[in-house]
């Protein structure tokens, strides 16, 4: 059971480039978020899914843009890098949305913007 | 504006020496309170939930409590494989409203 699978693992990217970043979970959960963690800050929520076919936007949504392409996959696509977007991406699902629901996290795509 | 304050921001024990770690919270609301265990490298991995005052919560060498201010992660004769970032999360509606704290980072060492 690989339960929640992020690619690419490491990313380089120039100022201006473009990327999407993969994430899927096999664990059959309605609920999928995106957060970054940086140095010396708490995780920070980008955009999430509460079930197929809905998306919101997070604390930090600027720059960013996801698809939830079905209830297993959902992507975060950077269009423009830019240097402040050098952070740890997280991919995570739950259950549900609810408050009772615990993230599960993939291992995380470590991206530098030069 | 919620916020979670972890404490402290390290930790070195010698395997054996008991401690405790803190996670302090003002928010809105609590609906629960979740610990998570990162290590180097890897996603954080969910270790427990609290959703009131007064509940405690034990898995192996752990032992997570909460009081209507903060909550507290005892680890108890702790061994090397204990080592990692022990994150805490403050629940106020959902997979959406979790605030994080910046963790405590636990070394222990023979």
């Amino acid at each position: 059971n690989a339960g929640v699978t992020q690619t690419p693992k490491f990313q380089v990217l120039k100022t201006g480039q473009s990327m999407t970043l993969q994430c899927a979970q096999d664990m059959n959960h309605n609920s999928m978020y995106w957060y970054r963690q940086d140095p010396g800050m708490g995780l920070r929520l980008i955009y999430y899914s509460a079930s197929e076919g809905t998306t919101d936007k997070g604390e930090v949504p600027n720059g960013y843009n996801v698809s939830r392409l079905n209830k297993r996959e959902f992507s975060l696509r950077l269009e423009s890098a830019a240097p402040s977007q050098t952070s740890v991406y997280f991919c995570a699902s739950s259950v549900t949305g609810g408050f009772n629901s615990p993230l599960h996290f993939g291992n995380g795509t470590r991206l530098t913007v030069t | 504006e919620d916020q979670v304050t972890q404490s402290p921001e390290a930790l070195r024990l010698q395997e054996g020496e008991s401690s405790s770690l803190n996670c302090s919270y003002t928010v809105s609301g609590l609906r629960g309170l979740f610990w998570y265990r990162q290590d180097p490298g890897k996603g954080p991995e969910f270790l427990f939930t609290l959703y009131s005052a007064g509940e405690e919560k034990e898995k192996e060498r752990l032992k997570a409590t909460l009081t209507k201010k903060e909550s507290f992660l005892h680890i108890t004769a702790p061994k090397p494989e204990d080592s990692a970032t022990y994150l805490c999360a403050a629940d106020t509606g959902g997979g959406n409203k979790l605030t994080f704290g910046t963790g405590t980072q636990l070394k222990v060492e023979l």
